[in-house]
């Protein structure tokens, strides 16, 4: 069965200084893969996917996420953090046939000025 | 216009009731979810449904039925309610059960006395 590790329950960054989150998934087949962004009291909202192609992806506000095989990773990146970046962060990978996605269990991320 | 809209927003009812979450998506999808997020903040898929056919139950007790009555709804029943019910829970489409993304309601936060 796939699983997704965030091994950073929160992490604070200063505004402005560039942010890596973690995420390593399992699983045996080419995975699909996301990262999903909740603000407190909000619903999820889609960052960016990886399906297939190319390994680095774009997402909105700004994020971006690498895929790397060989370390079964989906770190998401962003070079200068704004204070409303201030959330829950999950990756989660989609199962065999794509009827559900398994939820790390999120990184809290807290923006300092 | 709201994707995935979620009523109520927050619910709170004494254990023993019984009470209803409702699920609306205006895009067209086929395939509708409902995911529990526990105090931890870790989501769990509970059930989907494909065309108002269930197409995934995970270990879910009984006491939760879902409900479509057509494929822009999702409605979640839960009877005999426990404090251990007490999460929010979230409502999610997608255009197939396939390889899409899922789009996530804002939420019902649920509060068992």
């Amino acid at each position: 069965a796939q699983s997704v590790t965030q091994p950073d329950i929160h992490i604070t960054v200063s505004e402005g200084a560039s942010l890596e989150l973690r995420c390593n998934y399992s699983y045996g087949a080419t995975p699909y893969l996301f990262w999903y962004v909740q603000s407190p009291g909000q619903g999820l909202q889609l960052l960016l996917k990886y399906f297939s192609g190319d390994t680095l992806v774009q997402g909105i506000k700004g994020f971006e996420a690498e895929f790397k095989r060989s370390q079964s990773s989906f770190n998401l990146r962003k070079p200068s953090v704004h204070w409303s970046d201030a959330a829950e962060y999950f990756c989660a990978v989609a199962n065999t046939g794509f009827q559900k996605l398994v939820f790390g269990t999120g990184t809290r991320l807290l923006v300092s000025p | 216009d709201t994707a995935v809209s979620q009523t109520p927003k927050y619910l709170v009812t004494q254990m023993g009731n019984d009470k209803s979450i409702k699920c609306e998506q205006n895009l067209g999808h086929d395939t509708m979810y409902w995911y529990k997020q526990d105090s931890k903040k870790f989501l769990k898929i509970m059930f989907s449904y494909n065309n108002k056919e269930l197409i995934i139950n995970e270990t879910v007790p009984n006491r939760f039925s879902p409900k479509s009555p057509d494929k822009a709804h999702l409605n979640l029943h839960i009877n005999s309610l426990e404090l251990g019910d007490s999460a929010v829970y979230f409502c999610a489409s997608s255009e197939t059960s396939g390889a899409d993304t899922q789009y996530f309601g804002p939420g019902t936060r649920l509060t068992v006395l």
